[in-house]
């Protein structure tokens, strides 16, 4: 069964400092790849999506992420926090043609001035 | 970029009440749109899969008849919470998609509900 597991519920970063989220995947085949962003009290915003080809992928807001299938892990970066990145963010994953998307758990961020 | 606008924002109800949940695409057709359901602190658990003109496709575990969703148009799904407890109090979100691989969701801005 596909699974999505998110390991650190909290992360607290200065700005400026860098920042990488963790994602780990449980899937047979290879997956559809998704990192959202949810800011308190609204819906999710797509940052970016791995299908197949270059594993690393840019995103929005200066996110990247990198698919490592040996891992089974796609994690999210960004080389200098930004105190608006403060957010909740889901990683998710999916199959084209199917209609579920596995949502993890989620990382809170939070960013020092 | 497409939006999906979900409406009302918040709502607050008495118990035993029927609420309505409206998920809008408003510049694409969607193919079909997703209800979530999300509580404090936890990620989105998919209650139902809801296409166009056909009966929407429930999880395991949701009700079908206490979560009634409607998908009456290419731009519109509804769900109705009917005769609302409090343990229904929760943040829903709805989504939709317009192709038919699903491989981009657009997200509402949710709704939170609550259940006096």
């Amino acid at each position: 069964a596909q699974s999505v597991t998110q390991p650190d519920i909290h992360i607290t970063v200065s700005e400026g400092a860098s920042l990488e989220l963790r994602c780990n995947y449980s899937y047979g085949a290879t997956p559809y790849l998704f990192w959202y962003v949810q800011s308190p009290g609204q819906g999710l915003q797509l940052l970016l999506k791995y299908f197949s080809g270059d594993t690393l992928v840019q995103g929005i807001k200066g996110f990247e992420a990198e698919f490592k299938r040996s891992q089974s892990s796609f994690n999210l970066r960004k080389p200098s926090v930004h105190w608006s990145d403060a957010a909740e963010y889901f990683c998710a994953v999916g199959t084209s043609g199917t209609y579920k998307y596995i949502f993890g758990t989620g990382t809170r961020l939070k960013v020092l001035a | 970029g497409a939006v999906v606008s979900q409406h009302p924002s918040r709502v607050i109800c008495k118990s035993g009440t029927s609420v309505k949940i409206e998920c809008r695409s408003l510049d694409f057709q969607a193919t079909t749109m997703f209800w979530y359901r999300q509580f404090p602190k936890q990620s989105l658990m998919l209650m139902a899969t809801s296409n166009e003109g056909s009966k929407a496709t429930y999880e395991q575990g949701v009700e079908k008849d206490k979560f009634l969703i409607n998908h009456a148009s290419l731009t519109l799904s509804t769900l109705t919470v009917t005769s609302a407890h409090p343990e229904d109090s929760s943040f829903y979100i709805c989504s939709a998609s317009r192709d038919a691989t699903n491989e981009k969701l657009f997200f509402g801005s949710g709704t939170q509900l609550s259940v006096l």
